[in-house]
């Protein structure tokens, strides 16, 4: 069965980090694009970034460029998602997604059930 | 700039059909889309992709009563003998150079 299990989130301070992860099962991980999408409290989807399925490709949407870093690991099969300099605006439920393609840019085709930050003094 | 509009809502009643639709921004009416379901205090579960030439493939598991669709910009998500469970927020997704956009998703009331 195909898997997608986050954890890392949490209560952090605006302007502290937080690094979530993602192990992924159930396929073959090193083979495909993944990405991280999140959701603010009552809002819809956003795609926060993507990685290709060898990690020499990333992506980020300008919200969160220069602050967050998404990198993998295909030895663990984890990826990760390490976040700087967060605001309140960051807060979200930050869901794991395995694209559907080695490519980073693509749609998602499974998704984890997701992990909770809150930014907050 | 790559765009996604969604209704934000739409009803239907138990054991009819609804036809929910996405649009494409201006200059991007070639582009595929993927739908997604998120049922309440779930997270998403993808449901298909749509090409622009109306041709859809569905993710493992998707019942035949879900379906794709398209014309012009328009993407369309068709769910048939409409269930209880179909009550959930419908989002698409596409894709363009290094980035990925949602729309603003639409809530679906099953009457």
């Amino acid at each position: 069965e195909v898997q997608l299990l986050e954890s890392g989130g949490g209560l952090v301070q605006p302007g502290g980090s937080l690094r979530l992860s993602c192990a992924a099962s159930g396929f073959t991980f090193s083979s495909y694009a993944m990405s991280w999408v999140r959701q603010a409290p009552g809002r819809g989807l956003e795609w926060v970034s993507g990685v290709s399925d060898s990690g020499g490709s990333t992506y980020y949407a300008v919200s969160v460029k220069g602050r967050f870093t998404i990198s993998r690991d295909k030895s663990k099969n984890t990826l990760y998602l390490q976040m700087n300099s967060l605001r309140p605006e960051d807060t979200a439920v930050y869901y794991c997604a395995k694209m559907a393609v080695p490519a980073a840019i693509f749609h998602v085709d499974i998704w984890g059930r997701g992990t909770l930050v809150i930014v907050s003094s | 700039q790559l765009v996604l509009t969604q209704s934000p809502s739409a009803s239907a009643s138990l054991g009819a059909s609804v036809k929910l639709t996405c649009t494409l921004s201006s200059g991007h009416s070639n582009y595929a889309i993927a739908w997604h379901q998120q049922q309440p205090e779930k997270g998403p579960r993808y449901l298909m992709k749509v090409n622009s030439d109306g041709s859809h493939k569905k993710g493992d598991g998707i019942p035949d009563r879900f379906s794709g669709s398209s014309s012009g910009a328009e993407r369309y998500l068709t769910i048939s003998s409409l269930q209880s469970e179909d009550e959930a927020d419908y989002y698409c997704q596409t894709w363009g150079t290094g980035i990925v956009t949602f729309g603003g998703g639409t809530k679906l009331t099953v009457l």
